[in-house]
C-alpha cells in the first residue's frame, strides 16, 4: 500500500510555543489530507480537511486560529499547533487518500505524541 | 449524520480464546466503506480490512474473519485463537463520502480494546 510518513514521532515543547508537524506521502500524490486527534484511551476525531492549493475545512469545535494547516504541494502538509498549552498535549494521526474508481482507501502516518509542559 | 458504535469498550479473554469485537455503523449513503484498524500501544494505526457497501461477502485471512451484515448495520471481527501479540485497540470505522470529486474522510468508532492474557 501508499506510504504516508509523519514526522516528528514525539516532540515535548514549553507552553506557549509553536510545533510544526509534517505529513507526506511518499509515493502517491494527495490532494486530500486528514488530521485526527486522539486524546489518551479515546478515539481518533476529525479535526481538518486540508486541501492542496486551499484553505482547510475545519471540524466544528476546532480553533482554525490555532491548529494551521498549510497544504502546499501534492506530496506534504503541515499542522502547526500555535501558542500551545497542556490541554493540547495529544496523538496527532494524519492520513492521505488516493482515488482509485472503484475503491478509495486511506492511509494513515505513525502518528506525532506532543507533549506541552 | 454517520456514525460507529462498538459496544465493547474493554475485552479480556485467555490466549488460544476465540474473541468477536462488535461493530454497528449508521449512514444514510447507499455508497460506504468499512474498515477496521488496529492499534498497538505503540499508536501507529495497522490497516486490517476495507470492505464496501456492495459486498457482504464474509473474509478470512489466516486468524481473522469478518462478518458483514447489511441488514442490520454490523460489521464484526472475529480474531480466532488469539495470542497475545492481538493486545491492542481495534477501531471500526466508516468513511464518508464527500462527494464524487473529493476523498472520503474516515469515522471511527470509540474503539475496543482487547487483552489477550497468556
Amino acid at each position: 500500500g501508499a506510504v504516508v510518513s509523519q514526522h516528528p514521532s514525539r516532540v515535548i515543547c514549553k507552553s506557549g510555543t509553536s510545533v510544526k508537524i509534517e505529513c507526506r506521502s511518499l509515493d502517491f500524490q494527495a490532494t486530500t489530507m486528514f488530521w485526527y486527534r486522539q486524546f489518551p484511551k479515546q478515539s481518533l476525531m476529525l479535526m481538518a480537511t486540508s486541501n492542496e492549493g486551499s484553505k482547510a475545512t475545519y471540524e466544528q469545535g476546532v480553533e482554525k486560529d490555532k491548529f494551521l494547516i498549510n497544504h502546499a504541494s501534492l506530496t506534504l502538509s503541515t499542522l502547526t499547533v500555535t501558542s500551545a498549552h497542556p490541554e493540547d498535549s495529544s496523538f496527532y494521526i494524519c492520513s492521505a487518500s488516493t482515488w482509485d474508481h472503484m475503491n478509495t482507501e486511506a492511509f494513515f502516518g505513525q502518528g506525532t505524541r506532543l507533549t506541552v509542559v | 449524520a454517520q456514525k460507529v458504535t462498538q459496544a465493547q469498550t474493554e475485552i479480556s479473554v485467555v490466549e488460544k480464546e476465540d474473541v468477536t469485537l462488535d461493530c454497528v455503523y449508521e449512514t444514510r449513503d447507499t455508497t460506504y466503506y468499512l474498515f477496521w484498524y488496529k492499534q498497538p500501544p505503540s499508536g501507529e494505526l495497522v490497516f486490517l480490512i476495507r470492505r464496501n457497501s456492495f459486498d457482504e461477502q464474509n473474509e478470512i485471512s489466516g486468524r481473522y474473519s469478518w462478518n458483514f451484515q447489511k441488514s442490520t448495520s454490523s460489521f464484526n471481527f472475529t480474531i480466532t485463537a488469539s495470542q497475545v501479540v492481538d493486545s491492542a485497540v481495534y477501531f471500526c470505522a466508516l468513511s464518508d463520502p464527500q462527494g464524487k470529486t473529493s476523498y472520503d474522510k474516515v469515522i471511527f468508532g470509540p474503539g475496543t480494546s482487547l487483552s489477550v492474557i497468556p
